[in-house]
């Protein structure tokens, strides 16, 4: 069963740091691209990052980049995500996503998130 | 880039069908079939109802479907069920090689 497990969200500060990580289980996690996408409160969906499979390749919405970093670490099947300058429209909840095969095109499966309020 | 447009809220009886639609541009709903829909009920994750387009992945109700023609893809959902009240959002692949979403639709069973 595939299971997604968000963690590093919080309270902060506008203009601090944040780190998210996911921990992935029950698949080959170095064998599929991953991806981050965040909904703020009572909004919708937003894509906010994805990476292949290999790490080699990242991609970013032009709203997010030079600010945010994706990186995974396959020997530990983990994703992460570094925000910097936070701001208080970056105040959601943050989804890790797997994705099909080393596509980013869809999300097969989603994590419960982690909540990062900026205030 | 901006978001596709879905309608804010759609609603139908139990047992009804209905139809939501996701409209975009040439550079990514017209570009590829790789348009998706995703369940999301409140305080949950998103779950993936179509990909491709038009298919259903597996555990997935044949209630579902999913068309595309030009820049605009529908999912339909027939035989309206209470736990189908939910939002629904519509994403596509871009020229961009980004990925945008749907504001989002809210399904209301009546």
């Amino acid at each position: 069963e595939v299971q997604l497990l968000e963690s590093g969200g919080g309270l902060v500060q506008p203009g601090e740091s944040v780190r998210l990580s996911c921990a992935a289980s029950g698949f080959t996690f170095s064998s599929y691209a991953m991806s981050w996408v965040r909904q703020a409160p009572g909004k919708g969906l937003e894509w906010v990052s994805s990476i292949h499979y290999t790490g080699g390749s990242t991609y970013y919405p032009d709203s997010v980049k030079g600010r945010f970093t994706i990186s995974r670490d396959n020997s530990k099947n983990t994703l992460s995500l570094q925000i910097n300058s936070l701001r208080a429209e970056d105040t959601a909840v943050y989804y890790c996503a797997k994705n099909p095969e080393r596509s980013i095109r869809l999300f097969d499966y989603w994590g419960q998130g982690t909540l990062v309020t900026v205030s | 880039q901006s978001a596709l447009t879905q309608p804010a809220s759609v609603s139908g009886s139990p047992g009804q069908s209905i139809t939501i639609s996701c409209t975009g541009t040439s550079s990514d709903v017209g570009a590829y079939d790789y348009v998706s829909w995703y369940q999301q009920h409140p305080g949950k994750a998103p779950k993936l109802m179509i990909s491709d387009v038009s298919n259903r992945p597996s555990g997935v109700s044949y209630r579902f479907s999913g068309s595309k023609s030009g820049n605009t893809a529908s999912l339909t959902i027939s035989g309206l069920q209470a736990d189908d009240e939910a939002d629904y959002y519509c994403s596509s692949f871009t020229t961009s090689r980004t990925v945008v979403f749907g504001g989002g639709t809210k399904l209301t069973v009546l």
